[in-house]
């Protein structure tokens, strides 16, 4: 069965250092992988998708870079957080050329920037 | 550009009661449409979906869902809700082809759900 996993699940981290924060996912190849950023009271923003290997698609500009360095690994990276960047950072991934678009979510991870 | 509105922040209901969350959507052509719960301090986990055929879309935990198309609605419903259902309820919709971004999922901003015991 399909798995998927992102740590850490939560990271205090002051203003200006970097972040990187890692998902894999097991039991499938060439999946659909996606990074969410869940503000409260503001739902999720798609942040990144990517459909290959070094295939990345940015749906917002902002302080962040996302790298897909293996089939099945995504990170989530910042070379010098803000304090807007507090959030839950979700990771997911989805069966590619699939009409079906069903989302499988990691467990999340809550950032705090201070 | 595709979206989703979840008109009510916090729906509370007593357990044994009925309960619905409502969704309405806007999207450019047919919507495939989704229901996703979150549990505190979790990822989110998938409910149920529309693609197509009946309007009545059965789930998880007992959950069905209802496509009006002419209300551009998906509400969400459980005949008799308990209290382990309460959680945030999010709705989503994808657009049928949308070309370059036809993976891209829009959410709404969640429905907090609150069973009374």
């Amino acid at each position: 069965s399909q798995t998927i996993h992102q740590w850490p699940a939560t990271l205090v981290q002051p203003v200006g250092s970097p972040l990187s924060l890692e998902c894999t996912v097991e039991g499938t190849s060439n999946p659909n992988l996606y990074w969410y950023r869940q503000a409260a009271g503001r739902g999720l923003q798609l942040l990144f998708y990517s459909v290959g290997i070094g295939q990345i698609s940015s749906e917002v500009p902002q302080n962040l870079s996302a790298s897909r360095p293996q089939d099945r690994q995504f990170i989530l990276s910042s070379k010098k957080l803000l304090l807007s960047d507090s959030g839950f950072y979700l990771c997911a991934w989805s069966v590619r050329d699939s009409l079906n678009e069903k989302l499988f979510f990691g467990s999340g991870t809550q950032l705090s920037v201070l | 550009a595709q979206s989703v509105a979840q008109p009510e922040d916090q729906v509370n209901v007593a357990e044994g009661n009925p309960l619905t969350v409502k969704c309405t959507y806007s999207v450019s052509g047919n919507p495939y449409l989704f229901w996703y719960v979150q549990y505190p301090n979790r990822g989110l986990q998938f409910l149920l979906k529309y693609i197509t055929g009946d309007n009545l879309v059965k789930g998880s935990y007992g959950f069905e869902a209802e496509f009006n198309k002419s209300q551009t609605s998906f509400h969400l419903k459980k005949p008799s809700a308990l209290v382990s259902d309460s959680a945030l309820y999010f709705c989503a919709v994808r657009a049928l082809y949308s070309g370059a971004g036809s993976y891209q999922l829009t959410f709404g901003k969640g429905t907090k759900l609150s069973v009374i015991p």
